[in-house]
C-alpha cells in the first residue's frame, strides 16, 4: 500500500532555529505538493514541484521558506528562521498530473511544527 | 478570488441517515476537476471521490456520491447511512485546466454524527 511518508511527525522548536521538513512521495507520482493548514487559514498551498520542477512557491513567504526537491524521492521545506507564526500541520502531497487528467492527491500524515 | 465555497462549518446527522455536504465553485474554464477529502480527528486527509466537469454521470463511490450540477456550479457530497465513523472534517477541492496543476481547496465543514 504505498503511501507518502513525513519527517518529523512533530517538531517543537525555538524562535529563530532552522526547521527541515522531509518528504517521500509515492513512487511513480510525478507531482508533489506542500500545504500549510491553521485553524485561522485553513489548507493553504505553499509550493509545489512537477517533474523535480518548482512551478509554483507564490505561497511561500520568500524570506525564510524554501522548498526544494533534490531527487524523485525526496521534497523539502525549510524554514529559517522559523517564527512563532510559522505554528501549524505541513502537508505533503503528491499526485501524478498530466494536461487532460485530473487525478486525486495523496497526502502524508504531516509534520506538526510548534515554534515557541 | 475564492473558487471553492463550503457555506456550512458544521452539520450534524444522526447515525444511518443521508448527509448532503455543500459544495460551489467558480471557474471559467470548461475542463476542471472536483474533489472531495475527509480529514478525521487523526489529521490525515483521505481522498473520497472525484468528478470531472465532462463527466455525464454523477460520481460514486459506496456510500458516497457527489450531485453535480453543472450550471448550478455546484458539486454536493452525499454520504448516505452515516456511521460514527464518518464524522470528521469534509474538504472539496477543485484543479481547473488544463493550464494549471494547483488544487484549491474550500474551507471545509465539519461533521458529527450522532449516536
Amino acid at each position: 500500500d504505498a503511501r507518502v511518508t513525513q519527517t518529523p511527525r512533530d517538531k517543537v522548536t525555538e524562535m529563530g532555529q532552522e526547521v527541515t521538513m522531509r518528504c517521500q512521495p509515492i513512487l511513480g507520482h510525478n507531482t508533489v505538493f506542500w500545504y500549510r493548514q491553521t485553524m485561522m487559514q485553513g489548507l493553504e498551498l505553499l509550493a509545489y514541484f512537477r517533474n523535480r520542477a518548482p512551478l509554483d512557491d507564490s505561497g511561500m513567504p520568500k524570506d525564510r521558506f524554501s522548498a526544494e526537491m533534490p531527487d524523485a524521492t525526496l521534497a523539502t521545506l525549510k524554514i529559517q528562521p522559523s517564527e512563532p507564526r510559522d505554528s501549524a500541520v505541513y502537508f505533503c502531497a503528491s499526485g501524478t498530473t498530466s494536461g487532460s487528467s485530473y487525478n486525486e492527491q495523496f497526502f502524508g500524515p504531516g509534520t506538526r511544527l510548534t515554534v515557541l | 478570488a475564492q473558487k471553492i465555497t463550503q457555506t456550512q462549518p458544521g452539520m450534524f446527522v444522526q447515525e444511518k441517515e443521508a448527509v448532503t455536504l455543500d459544495c460551489t465553485y467558480d471557474t471559467s474554464d470548461p475542463s476542471y476537476g472536483l474533489f472531495w477529502y475527509k480529514q478525521p480527528s487523526s489529521g490525515e486527509m483521505i481522498f473520497l471521490i472525484y468528478q470531472g466537469s465532462y463527466d455525464q454521470q454523477n460520481a460514486t463511490e459506496g456510500r458516497y456520491s457527489l450531485n453535480f450540477q453543472k450550471a448550478r456550479k455546484s458539486a454536493n457530497l452525499v454520504i448516505s447511512a452515516s456511521q460514527l465513523g464518518d464524522s470528521a472534517m469534509y474538504f472539496c477541492a477543485m484543479r481547473e485546466g488544463p493550464g494549471t496543476y494547483k488544487y484549491i481547496f474550500g474551507t471545509g465543514t465539519r461533521l458529527k454524527v450522532l449516536a
